[in-house]
């Protein structure tokens, strides 16, 4: 069974490009979660989705956002980077919803910005 | 803002020895997580405990919730080398968000 993909894996933009990140689920799961990981901020949640809806949030300013597809392929999106957005992004899937079911890592796209 | 405090923040231990990591968090919560991170890697979810009281084993490790105390502890038993890593508690709020504690960089020495 395929684990979680996520694509590019590396990335690299300039301050006020724009950038999208791709996060495959492990077939048959319909939760994806998304999260950034600086050596500053640490692990932080940014959003979670499920059956194509946004279930939950976290204290992310509007230029993060993100959408699910009827696959449950999942997206995130970055508009006008920032220096500070420079981070390892991780999405992670699981079967039904977060709270229960154990969550599978994705290898994470490292963002770097210029 | 729920708060989220791991000790030690780095934890250097020899194999075959016991030792504790915590985990407390500040408002009320009755799920956490554990995670486990190798460098240059990404997380692997090790544990979810979801009530007072619970209790999980896999291997070496043991983690428990004391949900009154607010309170989680990963208990590494007779430590090996492979378990070199860092490791993570998240707690999730009334509002479904995770709150990622700072890490615990554990390295075991031969």
């Amino acid at each position: 069974k395929a684990g979680v993909t996520q694509t590019p894996r590396y990335l690299i933009k300039t301050r006020g490009q724009q950038v999208t990140l791709s996060c495959s689920p492990i077939s048959g799961h319909r939760s994806v979660s998304w999260y950034q990981q600086t050596p500053g901020q640490g692990l932080q949640f940014l959003f979670e989705y499920f059956s194509e809806t946004q279930r939950n949030k976290g204290n992310f300013p509007g230029r993060f956002s993100g959408r699910q597809f009827s696959n449950s392929r999942s997206e995130m999106n970055v508009s006008t980077l920032e220096l500070g957005d420079s981070a390892l992004y991780l999405c992670a899937s699981s079967l039904e919803a977060t709270s229960t079911d154990t969550q599978y890592f994705g290898p994470g796209t490292r963002l770097t910005v210029l | 803002e729920l708060k989220v405090e791991q000790n030690p923040l780095f934890l250097s231990m020899q194999e075959g020895k016991n030792y504790t990591i915590y985990c407390n968090y500040s408002t009320t919560s009755d799920r956490l997580y554990w995670y486990r991170q190798d460098p240059g890697k990404s997380l692997e979810s090790l544990f979810v405990l979801l009530s007072n009281g619970a209790v999980k084993q896999e291997g070496r490790l043991m983690a428990s919730l004391d949900t009154k105390a607010r309170l989680s502890t990963l208990h590494i038993t007779a430590a090996v080398h492979d378990l070199s890593a860092t490791y993570f508690c998240a707690v999730v709020n009334t509002g479904n968000q995770f709150y990622f504690g700072t890490g615990t960089s554990l390295t075991v020495i031969p």
